[in-house]
């Protein structure tokens, strides 16, 4: 079992629709846990950090539940420029600073 | 503020040739990350410093692999020799020291493939 799942997709959704993405991860100790976005060939970029209340910024909105081990990110009103691969990532670490697993990504392809 | 940056952003080698990346972390940022991610594969830890220290080398495939970070600012990773399972593209990252350390930021990466 991988560490951090995630549905590799696509999801084909229409400009204005609303999309989420789930992920799960095995490991019960991770204490941070972010959404990154990666383009086609481009390096992972950090869109969210997942706070244990939820939390959300613009058009975006994540959740976090430690019982369940389960992440999601929501995006409302999609833009043909949110098409990227979105990428669950968890901080392995007892510490905050350590390294990252990620899940394989969630390929996004928003049409006219 | 300046990036992550990493040289070259493509490498071609043949198998048994040494190849040698670098990372130039944000200014400032004590930690630095090293990750790799293979064709059709997740990407995947390598190590990681504070300063000039190793805290954490883990995920480094074997001792084909030495990264090192003299003077704690940019890091280098090399690979000798080169094996064909060694292509992929190299990413670093680096975080801040303190309460934010756990958002890290992502270089370019580098394009390695060896023929």
């Amino acid at each position: 079992r991988k560490e951090v799942e995630q549905d590799p997709g696509p999801f084909n959704v229409p400009e204005g629709a609303t999309v989420a993405f789930n992920c799960t991860y095995s490991n019960s100790a991770s204490q941070s846990f972010f959404w990154y976005r990666q383009d086609c060939r481009k390096e992972p970029k950090l869109l969210m950090s997942v706070y244990s209340s939820g939390n959300e910024d613009g058009r975006f909105t994540a959740q976090l539940n430690r019982a369940s081990q389960y992440i999601s990110l929501l995006i409302r009103d999609s833009k043909l420029s949110d098409s990227a691969t979105y990428l669950c990532v968890v901080n392995g670490g007892t510490g905050t600073a350590s390294k990252l697993t990620f899940g394989t990504g969630t390929r996004l392809q928003v049409t006219l | 503020e300046a990036g992550v940056t990493q040289f070259p952003s493509h490498s071609v080698i043949e198998k048994g040739q040494t190849v040698t990346l670098r990372c130039d972390p944000i200014s400032g940022h004590d930690n630095l990350y090293w990750y790799r991610r293979v064709m059709g594969k997740e990407i995947k830890f390598l190590l990681h410093f504070v300063k000039e220290s190793k805290q954490d080398e883990s995920g480094m495939p074997n001792n084909r692999f030495l990264a090192e970070r003299t003077g704690g600012t940019y890091s280098t990773l090399k690979v000798q020799p080169a094996e064909l399972e060694d292509s992929g593209v190299y990413f670093c990252a680096s975080s801040q020291f303190g309460p934010f350390s756990y958002e890290q930021y992502f270089g370019p990466g580098t394009r390695l493939t060896v023929t």
